[in-house]
């Protein structure tokens, strides 16, 4: 089946270790996005890739970056986690920005 | 701007009864609306979605939704709760481009 993977579902990381998360499609889409979301709330857009188009929302902060080397695999980094950074970081994909498919996420615990 | 508004973070209902989630676009024109469900320690999953071809439209799970552009609403139903619809859920739009505006969730409990 035609899904959206992500590695590793549980993260565990120290205060200022970077962490990589990864994101990997098997739907072809051409936008991938990666999300933020805390306990009972809406999943908080962090930024998209549209192709190899990097779009970043104004109030990502500079911690957090993205690659997408290729079509299938988008990367979130965190350069020094800190403990608001604590959440689950969810992993999506559209194509031409139509309904959204989501990975079953990553939980990052920071120590 | 775009915003989508979810009436009630809670919603409880006993089980076999009606499901009925509440939800508010505000939009000049119609715009795409979604049903996504997210269970606990999962990603979202679509439930449904409205993209002007008919007004009611029908999902996973036997959930259903009704677009009525009077009213700018798009509630979601479900005639009688199981025990496995307790979950978080979310309404969507995508005002255009390719970002989607998320409702803040409600939470449906089910009770015995």
């Amino acid at each position: 089946d035609a899904m959206v993977i992500q590695n590793p579902r549980y993260q565990v990381t120290q205060f200022g270790k970077p962490v990589t998360l990864s994101c990997s499609q098997t739907l072809n889409h051409n936008v991938m996005y990666w999300y933020q979301q805390k306990s009972s709330q809406a999943p908080k857009l962090l930024f998209h890739y549209y192709d190899k188009d990097f779009n970043n929302e104004a109030d990502t902060p500079d911690n957090f970056q993205s690659r997408r080397p290729n079509t299938s695999f988008c990367f979130l980094d965190i350069r020094s986690p800190g403990l608001g950074d604590a959440a689950m970081y969810l992993c999506a994909t559209s194509r031409d920005g139509n309904e959204q498919f989501f990975g079953p996420g990553t939980r990052l615990t920071v120590l | 701007a775009q915003s989508v508004t979810q009436l009630g973070s809670h919603v409880s209902v006993s089980e076999g009864a009606l499901v009925l989630l509440r939800c508010n676009y505000s939009s000049s024109v119609p715009p795409y609306l979604f049903w996504y469900v997210q269970y606990p320690n999962q990603g979202l999953q679509l439930l449904l979605k409205y993209t002007s071809a008919a007004t009611l439209v029908k999902g996973i799970n036997g959930f259903e939704a009704e677009f009525k552009k009077s009213e700018t609403s798009f509630h979601l139903t479900k005639p009688s709760a199981h025990m496995s619809d307790a979950a978080e859920y979310f309404c969507a739009v995508i005002p255009g481009g390719f970002k989607t505006i998320f409702g803040a969730g409600t939470r449906l409990f089910v009770k015995a």
